[in-house]
C-alpha cells in the first residue's frame, strides 16, 4: 500500500494563472477529501467525493476553483485566475468504505501565488 | 468554518513531562478524532473516540471525551522531543454525513 499520493508538492505560479493538483488516494478507498490549510491553522474543508460523485463542497469553495474524480480514483483539484490568497497548503484524504472515521491524508501541495 | 476549538494554542515542556491539550466543540457529534502534524507534511491519525466513550489510551496517549460540555482531551504522557508537533482535534459535526471539521491545534513544543 503505498498511500495517499499528491503531486506536485510545491508550485510557484504568478497571479492570474492556472493551478492543478492531483491526488492519488488509497486504492480501494472510496472517499476522497480535499482540505487548505494556511500557515498556523487547521485544515479547512474544501471537498470530499464518494466514488465519482462530489457529495459536498465548501462554500470556500469559489467558482474559480473545481474538483473532480472522473474514475472514482484518482482526483484533480483545479484553481483558475489564482490570487496571492489562495496562497496554502492543500491536503488530500481518503478513507475506506467501511466508515472507520479515519481520514488518511497525503503529504500535501504547497501553492505559492506571486 | 471550524468546529473545534484547541487550548491552549502553543504548548511548551520539558521531554519526560507530561502534555495535555483540550478541545471544544459546537455541535453534537459521532465522533471525534485527534491528529498530528509535523510541520510541512500531511496528517497522522491518531485515536478515534467514539460519543458513547469517555476515555480511551493508545500507548502514551490518552483521550478524554465529555459530550455533555461538548470537550475533548489529549494526554500525551512522558513526552519526548520527536513528539514537537501540531495537535488536531476533529469531529463529524454529527451530520451524518462523512464530512470531517477540524480545530485550529495545538502547537506542542518538547524540549530535549
Amino acid at each position: 500500500d503505498t498511500g495517499v499520493s499528491q503531486d506536485p508538492r510545491h508550485k510557484i505560479t504568478k497571479r492570474g494563472q492556472n493551478v492543478t493538483f492531483r491526488c492519488d488516494p488509497i486504492s480501494e478507498h472510496n472517499r476522497l477529501y480535499w482540505y487548505r490549510q494556511t500557515l498556523g491553522q487547521g485544515p479547512e474543508f474544501l471537498t470530499y467525493f464518494q466514488n465519482e460523485a462530489q457529495l459536498e463542497k465548501s462554500r470556500l469553495l469559489s467558482d474559480r476553483f473545481s474538483a473532480e474524480r472522473p474514475k472514482g480514483s484518482f482526483s484533480t483539484l483545479e484553481i483558475q485566475r489564482t490570487e496571492q490568497g489562495d496562497s496554502a497548503m492543500y491536503l488530500c484524504a481518503s478513507s475506506p468504505r467501511r466508515n472507520t472515521g479515519e481520514l488518511f491524508f497525503g503529504e500535501g501541495s504547497r501553492l505559492t501565488v506571486l | 468554518s471550524q468546529q473545534g476549538e484547541e487550548d491552549p494554542q502553543a504548548l511548551s515542556i520539558q521531554e519526560g513531562e507530561n502534555a495535555t491539550m483540550n478541545c471544544s466543540y459546537k455541535t453534537s457529534i459521532n465522533n471525534l478524532q485527534w491528529y498530528r502534524q509535523n510541520s510541512g507534511r500531511g496528517l497522522v491519525h491518531l485515536i478515534l473516540i467514539r460519543s458513547n466513550e469517555r476515555e480511551k489510551h493508545s500507548g502514551r496517549l490518552r483521550v478524554t471525551l465529555d459530550t455533555s460540555k461538548k470537550s475533548s482531551s489529549l494526554l500525551i504522557t512522558a513526552s519526548r522531543a520527536a513528539d514537537t508537533a501540531s495537535y488536531f482535534c476533529a469531529t463529524d459535526a454529527g451530520t451524518g454525513g462523512f464530512k470531517t471539521i477540524f480545530g485550529a491545534g495545538t502547537r506542542l513544543f518538547v524540549k530535549a
